[in-house]
């Protein structure tokens, strides 16, 4: 087990810009979830993918899409960024059936 | 409208006592319960989890309780150690044909202990 990588670890933008953020899931782990902790607050889910679909999606916009590789990797894309995206962006791993996410530790996004 | 709530967005306790954390929900739907640990700069930890078939699971120094009739869980901590100290998170998530769903957080109790 390789645990779940994300990067980069800090990433400044400018509001409007485009941003991709990506991870690397726990080898055997075929479901990948993003969520978004803005300060203060608890993580929020954005969406999830499955077999490279998304399969379920949280309370934000279309301007937050994702990708899911054959690889178990993934990316997180968000387009005309607003300065309320900034937080912490969390990737978590799980497999179907199983009980139990893990997370890796999150790319902090400063949109100025 | 938020459907996991910690009240408590800190509580600090003596090392050697027992911390207790407090974890309510509002959906009834719920059947399963996570706490996770976060230290900063990290991502959150798992840390115990129960079913809603069962009212008490126990690994080590911790300890979840749940009463599904007052929509309540806690997080028994004893004894309470330095290390400890961290954000503590409840999520709640919903069954999906054997699969579970995502995660639903609460806003984060911050524990310290202090020696």
């Amino acid at each position: 087990e390789t645990g779940v990588t994300q990067s980069p670890t800090h990433l400044i933008k400018t509001r409007g810009q485009q941003v991709t953020l990506r991870c690397s899931s726990q080898s055997g782990h075929n479901t990948v979830s993003w969520y978004q902790q803005a300060l203060g607050q608890g993580p929020q889910f954005i969406f999830q993918y499955y077999r490279e679909e998304e399969n379920g999606r949280g309370n934000f916009p279309p301007r937050f899409s994702g990708l899911q590789f054959p690889n178990y990797s993934s990316e997180l894309n968000v387009n005309a960024l607003e300065l309320d995206d900034s937080a912490l962006y969390l990737c978590a791993s799980s497999w179907t059936g199983g009980y139990g996410y893990t997370f890796g530790s999150g790319t902090r996004l400063t949109v100025v | 409208d938020q459907q996991v709530k910690q009240n408590s967005p800190s509580l600090s306790v003596q090392e050697g006592r027992i911390s207790i954390l407090n974890c309510d929900y509002t959906n009834s739907m719920f059947d399963y319960f996570l706490w996770y640990k976060k230290y900063p700069a990290e991502g959150p930890t798992f840390l115990i989890s129960i079913s809603s078939i069962k009212d008490k699971n126990e690994d080590g120094r911790f300890t979840v309780f749940l009463n599904k009739s007052a929509k309540h869980l806690s997080l028994h901590i004893v004894p309470s150690q330095p290390g400890d100290s961290a954000v503590y998170f409840c999520a709640a998530s919903r069954n999906y044909g054997g699969s579970q769903g995502n995660l639903i957080f609460g806003k984060g109790t911050k524990l310290s202990v202090k020696p």
